[in-house]
């Protein structure tokens, strides 16, 4: 069974960097499936943020793109984000999660408890 | 503002079928495929429905996907109230190289 969980800060201060790490269990992370980031707010429902590949190669939301680093522990089995120069526009629940490819289609399978993340001084 | 447009809200009465709809463009559900996602509250999003119509396992068959175009719908027939829930449909968007997300449906049981 693949489970995976988040963790990290509950709270960050404005302009400082969210950092959270998903640990994967059950299945390997160089399985050769994509895993992602997405979060949630009530104001933007689901977001995605970005994903990572075993080998390295990252996917970013244009929107996001310019604060986030996706980085993948193979040693751990766990992928992490970093989030800078954040704002209360970034509080959200912040899932990780598992693509799945079949027959060349692509989709979220397994997903992260989530976590809630709170930008404020 | 979502890349993929969903009404806000939904309702139907214990019985019935809903559909909800899931508007995209060429670049995603016209050149990829739909997938569908329902939030029961407090819960993580749960996978009802791959590749425009196709039902993971353990998902009833009371739910269905199709798509025509750049447009994808997902109908649940035989309405409960368990199925009172937030739904988001999501595809793969070529031209933004990156994952996108509809609004999301709040859907109500009468």
């Amino acid at each position: 069974q693949v489970q995976l969980q988040e963790s990290g800060p509950g709270l960050v201060k404005p302009s400082g960097t969210l950092s959270l790490t998903c640990s994967v269990s059950g299945a390997s992370i160089s399985s050769g499936n994509w895993w992602s980031w997405v979060r949630q707010s009530p104001e933007k429902g689901l977001e995605w943020i970005g994903e990572i590949h075993h080998s390295g190669t990252t996917n970013y939301n244009p929107s996001l793109k310019s604060r986030i680093t996706i980085s993948v522990d193979k040693s751990k089995n766990q992928f992490s984000v970093n989030l800078s120069s954040v704002t209360p526009a970034d509080t959200a629940v912040y899932y990780c999660a598992r693509v799945e490819q079949m027959l060349g289609e692509y989709y979220f399978e397994y997903w992260g408890q989530g976590t809630l993340v709170t930008v404020s001084s | 503002q979502s890349v993929l447009t969903q009404p806000p809200s939904a309702s139907g009465t214990p019985g019935q079928r809903v559909t909800i709809s899931c508007s995209g463009s060429s670049s995603n559900i016209g050149s990829t495929s739909a997938n569908w996602y329902q939030i029961l509250p407090g819960t993580v999003p749960k996978l009802l429905i791959h590749s425009n119509n196709q039902r993971p396992s353990g998902v009833p068959d009371r739910f269905s996907g199709s798509r025509s175009g750049t447009s994808a719908s997902l109908a649940i027939s035989g309405l409960q109230s368990e199925d009172e829930a937030d739904y988001f449909c999501a595809a793969w968007d070529a031209s933004l190289h990156g994952w996108v997300f509809g609004g999301g449906t709040r859907l109500t049981v009468l």
